[in-house]
Parts: C-alpha cells; structure tokens; sequence
C-alpha cells in the first residue's frame, strides 16, 4: 500500500547546525510529496510541496527535492534556529481523490 | 489560502456522550476532509466530505461512530459519537479546492474524554 516513513525522533541540535529529515515513500504513480510542521501548541502548516520528480520546493530556508530513482523527499536546512523546534511531518497525495498519506512525524529540538 | 475555523477549540467530555466539531471556511472549496491526531502521533484521515454526497470514511471509521455533515461548500460538522476516552485527541478540518491543490488544515479541536 501507499505510505510515508520518517527518520525517528526526536532530533536534537544546536543552533547554526545543519539539518536533515529523511523521509521515504512507498506509492504507486506519481503522488504530489509535502512537508508539514507542528510547532508546539499550533495547527498544522503547509511548510513546501514539490508536486514532481526533480521538483525542489523551499520556504524558510528549508529544502527538499523530490527523488522519484530512491522515492524520497528529504528535508534540509543548513542553519536552523532555536524556533526551528517543531514537529515535522512528511506526506504524500495522490490528484485523485485527495487526501493526504502522513509519515509518523519527527520531532526537532534545536538549542542555542 | 483559505481562511479555516473550528468550533470548539478544546472540550473535556464525560464518556458517553456526543461532540459536534464545525469547521467553516471562508471560500467555497469542494473537498473537505477530517483528520484525527491521537496523542503523540501522526494525523489519520477519518473521512472525505463532499457537498451533496454523503462522506466516505477510511478503514476503521464508520459512520455511526463520526456522523458528518457537508450542507454548504463553506461548511461542515463531524461528530465525535457515544465517546470513550480512547477518542481523546486533536481532531483536525482540511479544505482542498480541487484534487490538485494543496491541502490546509484548520487549528483543530483538541478533545479530552473523562
């Protein structure tokens, strides 16, 4: 079946280091992969999308590139910060029908 | 983006009794769907609500369990039904206007049942 697995939190690292989420995906056809983040005690928000192979999406200095050869869509900062802690999720959607496959999230903790 | 609201923000509940959650965007958009957030875990989908059809639920959700309704293309209920306390959780509204858009996500419910 269809599924999303992430690297296991929680990440803990210091401010300035560089950060990278793996994520995978398990689909057939060519679903759309997303980036969504938690941050404490808010609602989900969209952080990037890329919608095809080789598509890069970005936003906030974080990255991923959408790697259809190892289904990936692994997720990078090269200096996070402090309010860079969060819960972040992995996801994958198919045109049809809609709904969005989440992976298990991975928690991120940055200290200064 | 839209513009997504939830009613009510949180509730504690005793067992056994119902919830009706809303949720109203401030767009007409054709897809809503309603996700659960168990405690420490990922988001699962609950169920599809299209207009003018009744909603399809994923495996493991029924109907009699999680009523919803989809009336307008502004608006929707999902109701939390006979509650136990294995339904405490976030229970989360989504929009997509239309299949290839991207998904977003109201601030939730957060649901506590005694």
């Amino acid at each position: 079946g269809n599924s999303v697995t992430q690297m296991e939190g929680p990440v803990t690292l210091s401010e300035e280091a560089f950060l990278t989420i793996n994520c995978t995906y398990t689909a057939t056809g060519y679903p759309s992969l997303f980036w969504y983040v938690q941050y404490p005690g808010e609602g989900l928000q969209l952080l990037l999308k890329a919608t095809k192979a080789d598509d890069k999406g970005s936003n906030k200095g974080f990255e991923a590139t959408y790697r259809k050869e190892t289904t990936s869509f692994h997720l990078e900062k090269g200096s996070v910060q402090v309010s860079d802690s969060a819960v972040y999720f992995c996801a994958l959607r198919y045109n049809q029908g809609g709904k969005l496959i989440f992976g298990q999230g991975t928690e991120l903790s940055v200290k200064p | 983006s839209a513009v997504i609201s939830q009613k009510p923000s949180r509730d504690i509940c005793q067992r056994g009794t119902s919830l009706t959650i809303q949720c109203q965007v401030d767009s007409q958009v054709t897809m809503m769907f309603w996700y659960r957030q168990q405690p420490g875990q990922s988001l699962t989908l609950i169920a599809t609500a299209n207009q003018g059809s009744e909603a399809t639920y994923e495996s493991g959700f029924v109907i009699d369990k999680f009523p919803i309704s989809r009336p307008n293309l502004t608006f929707s209920t999902l109701t939390v039904s006979n509650m136990s306390p294995e339904d405490s959780s976030i229970y989360l509204c989504s929009l997509s206007s239309s299949p290839r858009d991207t998904q977003y996500f109201g601030p939730g419910t957060r649901l506590t049942v005694l």
